[in-house]
């Protein structure tokens, strides 16, 4: 069955930078986009950018533009979202979800990846 | 960007009762491109319809899906204790995607 799992809580202080990793299997790495989607705490969904693990084209949300990295490993079927220069805005749940071309719709999503910025 | 707008923010219902719940999109979205997700405190989404009206997999009958252009549609026939959450809409045919600021279906 297909899982992603992403990487434990983030504690950083502002101006800090963060990766959080999300490892998938049970399924073909490269057949699905990666997005990234983050959650602050007691608000909406906010979609963050996606990275195609085929070719490592990514597509960021101008919001993000210039602070985000999102990158992949295709030997061990994983990807991952690099935030630098950090606020306490950035205090949020972030999870990694797949979706494809094909079928643009999130069918699966990691547990979450909490990251508090304070200093 | 496409902003999506839901209604009404919070429903508060008592089990068995019908919940529907509107998405309006501030441009015409693709049905293909339309989907829902429902949300509990403390868990990542889960995807209930896709194609604005097919039921993903093992989603209860229960949920259905309608519309087209800019007025979507999620109706909960009869609510279950379960199905007291947050449900947000998501546009997948535009960058960004968008997802509406959801809605809260409580008990009342």
């Amino acid at each position: 069955q297909v899982h992603l799992v992403q990487s434990g809580t983030e504690v950083k202080e502002p101006g800090a930078s963060v990766k959080v990793s999300c490892k998938t299997s049970g399924y073909t790495f490269i057949a699905y986009y990666i997005h990234w989607v983050r959650q602050a705490p007691g608000q909406g969904l906010e979609w963050m950018g996606w990275i195609n693990p085929n070719s490592g084209d990514t597509n960021y949300a101008q919001k993000f533009q210039g602070r985000v990295t999102m990158t992949r490993d295709t030997s061990i079927s994983t990807a991952y979202i690099d935030l630098n220069s950090l606020t306490s805005d950035d205090t949020a749940l972030y999870f990694c979800t797949r979706a494809s071309r094909a079928t643009p719709e999130h069918d699966y999503w990691g547990q979450g990846t909490l990251l508090t910025v304070s200093s | 960007e496409t902003v999506l707008t839901q209604s009404p923010d919070t429903l508060s219902l008592t089990p068995g009762e019908r919940a529907t719940l509107s998405c309006r999109a501030s441009q015409s979205v693709s049905s293909r491109n339309l989907a829902w997700y429902q949300q509990k405190l403390g868990q990542a989404p889960r995807l209930l319809i896709y194609g604005a009206a097919s039921r993903a997999t093992g989603i209860p009958d229960r949920f259905s899906g309608s519309g087209s252009g800019t007025d979507f549609t999620l109706t909960i026939s009869r609510l279950e204790p379960e199905d007291f959450a947050v449900y947000y809409c998501q546009q997948s045919g535009s960058s960004p995607r968008t997802f509406g600021q959801g809605t809260k279906v409580e008990i009342k």
